[in-house]
């Protein structure tokens, strides 16, 4: 079956320490995604790429870093500079940028203990 | 300011009845808007996305409507199922911070009683 996976489904981070939260698909979408999600609040974009070796900053990009050096794999490193850190991230894709819908994994919980 | 509603309150109906949610917006001008089902500790789930020139959009139990001058979306589940308990997100695309992106609000959660 085509989809999203995401690792680890929980993580615990001290403080001061980067961790790096795994993203892969396997639907051959050119787009992905990365949104972290708080209690009350909508889903925030924190970096999306098009297309391979290319990435842009989205609306809280700070604190955070990207690679997409495959087509498959877009994986996010939460930087010990991202100030408040714990929450749910998400990752998605779709066939192109800023068309149609978005497939999600089943989020990674972060708690920086 | 921009801004995406949906009612942060719970709406709790009883299973047969239809559900109805709302989804408002202030400053944008979308070409479209979706809708998506969290369940708890899982990633949202695409439903229906409807265009700008649709009014109305139907799969099996859910209608979504689309009201440009009202700047509103209203999400109907008829004949609700205890199964349809869950968070449903509203998302739309704008263009914000310089570029073109899906916008979400909060959600809704919604929670059918037997």
């Amino acid at each position: 079956d085509g989809g999203i996976t995401q690792s680890p489904k929980y993580l615990f981070r001290k403080e001061g320490q980067n961790v790096t939260l795994s993203c892969e698909q396997n639907l051959n979408h050119d787009a992905m995604y990365w949104y972290r999600q708080d209690p009350g609040q909508g889903l925030r974009l924190i970096y999306y790429s098009q297309i391979v070796n290319d990435f842009q900053k989205g609306d809280i990009a700070e604190g955070y870093s990207v690679s997409r050096e495959k087509k498959e794999s877009f994986p996010l490193t939460v930087t010990s500079a991202q100030k408040n850190p714990t929450a749910f991230y998400l990752c998605a894709s779709s066939r192109a940028h800023d068309t149609g819908e978005l497939f999600f994994g089943e989020g990674s919980r972060l708690t920086v203990l | 300011s921009q801004k995406i509603e949906q009612n942060s309150e719970a709406l709790n109906i009883q299973e047969g009845k239809t559900a109805t949610l709302t989804c408002n917006y202030t400053n944008y001008s979308p070409a479209y808007l979706q809708w998506y089902r969290q369940d708890p500790g899982r990633g949202p789930v695409f439903l229906l996305l409807i265009r700008e020139n649709e009014k109305e959009k139907r799969k099996e139990r859910l209608k979504v409507t689309f009201d440009t001058t009202l700047k509103q979306s209203l999400f109907h589940i008829t004949a609700s199922q205890p199964a349809d308990s869950a968070t449903y997100l509203c998302a739309l695309d704008g263009f914000s911070g310089g570029y073109n992106k899906l916008i979400f609000g909060a959600g809704t959660r919604l929670a059918v009683h037997p």
